[in-house]
């Protein structure tokens, strides 16, 4: 069973730009978080998507947004980049139902120069 | 808010030691406690959960009570081989939010011949 796939997985961009980071799922799975990890903030919870619907949301500012697709394959967007978005930003997948685990991708490492 | 307090690391061992990284939490009602793995460049692997007071959670060796009493769920191992060098992530969610998992700041493990 194929885990969850982040692309990217290294990008470097400038400041002022955007990104588009993808996410596949585990098959099956409804839910997808996702999560940035930085040295000095930590793992910090960002958004949840289920069903194609944002179904819970972190302390980030509107420049990080993102999406789900019917196949449950989700994308997030930074819009005018900042070098403290540098980061490694990581999906989790779900199921969906009451007592599953997220089990997460390796990651995409965000570099902003 | 919620809150999760870890050890500071780094935890420097020789292989066949005892460890021991503590947790504790801060939360309102009966939260849902994981411990994650990190291995250089990967993403976050779920090592065990506890969903309810007195639970033990355990999965390769790995130990950990949800101790509601004293807010806590230290991790232990009776034996760490030098494979288990990682960094250590303890976290926990509620029911209805599952995916939104409060993370400590990690503890770094260093196993050594």
């Amino acid at each position: 069973k194929a885990g969850v796939t982040q692309t990217p997985r290294y990008l470097i961009k400038t400041r002022g730009q955007q990104v588009t980071l993808s996410c596949s799922p585990i098959s099956g799975h409804r839910s997808v978080s996702w999560y940035q990890q930085t040295p000095g903030q930590g793992l910090q919870f960002l958004f949840e998507y289920f069903s194609e619907t944002q179904r819970n949301k972190g302390n980030f500012p509107g420049r990080f947004s993102g999406r789900q697709f019917s196949n449950s394959r989700s994308e997030m967007n930074v819009s005018t980049l900042e070098l403290g978005d540098s980061a490694l930003y990581l999906c989790a997948s779900r199921n969906g139902t009451g007592g599953s685990s997220l089990t997460f991708g390796a990651g995409s490492r965000l570099t902003v120069l | 808010g919620d809150s999760v307090t870890q050890m500071e690391g780094p935890v420097t061992l020789s292989e066949e030691a005892f460890l021991t990284i503590n947790c504790t939490y801060t939360a309102t009602g009966y939260p849902s406690l994981f411990w994650y793995v990190q291995y250089p460049g990967e993403g976050l692997q779920l090592l065990l959960k506890a969903t309810k007071a007195d639970d033990k959670g355990s999965n390769k060796g790995f130990e950990a009570t949800y101790r509601k009493e004293t807010t806590s769920f230290h991790l232990e191992k009776g034996s760490v081989q030098v494979s288990d060098s990682a960094v250590y992530f303890c976290a926990l969610s509620h029911t209805g939010t599952a995916s939104k998992l409060t993370f400590g700041t990690g503890t770094r493990l260093q196993v050594t011949l």
